[in-house]
């Protein structure tokens, strides 16, 4: 177990929605990244989020937007959805539960969000 | 783009070793080697890290040529439920968290 849930599962949505993903930690780490995995690719980086500020993105357009709480809970939210925008999500923290390190990213079981 | 080159798809039987292999030839003195595995579906879950000496936990082996430009992670004992992509990742130890993922080796271990 790494410590970081995300809800929901799974979600399915059509395109022009919106949608919210959520994750948390009980690593209670001040920083989480999300990543976007489209089917049979790996994940892909979309931003990181420092102490509630962005802190890095990557080549993701600005529909693409994340919330971090003081508790370190993360949101990430997904406007005008295309049907490219079907894959799974996964956030990110760093932690220790895994034995790799304060330094290491551990990863959530992931959303899989699929756009009709 | 990933700073890795592994081979796409590897087979092994179980019980025996599963050495998988990684290139990073563009590595820097400050960059660690990861290695993550995703079993279908799942998040990624991490393995194992080192920097130039060789590492070991309970779950494999890293093993980091003298020259840091390759390494090879080990599963001792491979069981089916090794089966997985496996990414390896080259990420420096301070600042940024962001991890780049090339498209990994998906090792298929056979009964």
């Amino acid at each position: 177990e790494t410590g970081v849930t995300q809800s929901p599962t799974h979600l399915i949505k059509t395109r022009g929605q919106q949608v919210t993903l959520r994750c948390s930690s009980q690593s209670g780490h001040n920083t989480v990244s999300w990543y976007q995995q489209a089917l049979g690719q790996g994940p892909q980086f979309i931003f990181q989020y420092y102490r509630e500020e962005e802190n890095g993105r990557g080549n993701f357009p600005p529909r693409f937007s994340g919330l971090q709480f003081p508790n370190y809970s993360s949101e990430l939210n997904v406007n005008a959805l295309e049907l490219d925008d079907s894959a799974l999500y996964l956030c990110a923290t760093p932690g220790t539960s895994g034995g790799g390190g304060t330094d290491t990213q551990y990863f959530g079981p992931g959303t899989r969000l699929t756009v009709l | 783009d990933a700073k890795t080159t592994q081979p796409t798809s590897m087979d092994c039987a179980e019980g025996r070793a599963a050495n998988l292999p990684c290139n990073h030839s563009t590595i820097s003195g400050n960059e660690y080697v990861y290695w993550y595995r995703q079993i279908h579906s799942q998040g990624p879950q991490y393995i194992i890290h080192g920097l130039k000496n060789n590492e070991t936990n309970e779950m494999a082996s890293l093993i980091i040529t003298e020259d840091r430009k390759s390494s090879t992670l080990i599963l001792p004992h491979a069981t089916l439920r090794d089966t997985a992509v496996y990414y390896c990742i080259v990420r420096a130890w301070w600042g940024a968290q962001k991890l780049v993922f090339g498209q990994g080796t998906r090792l298929t271990i056979n009964p």
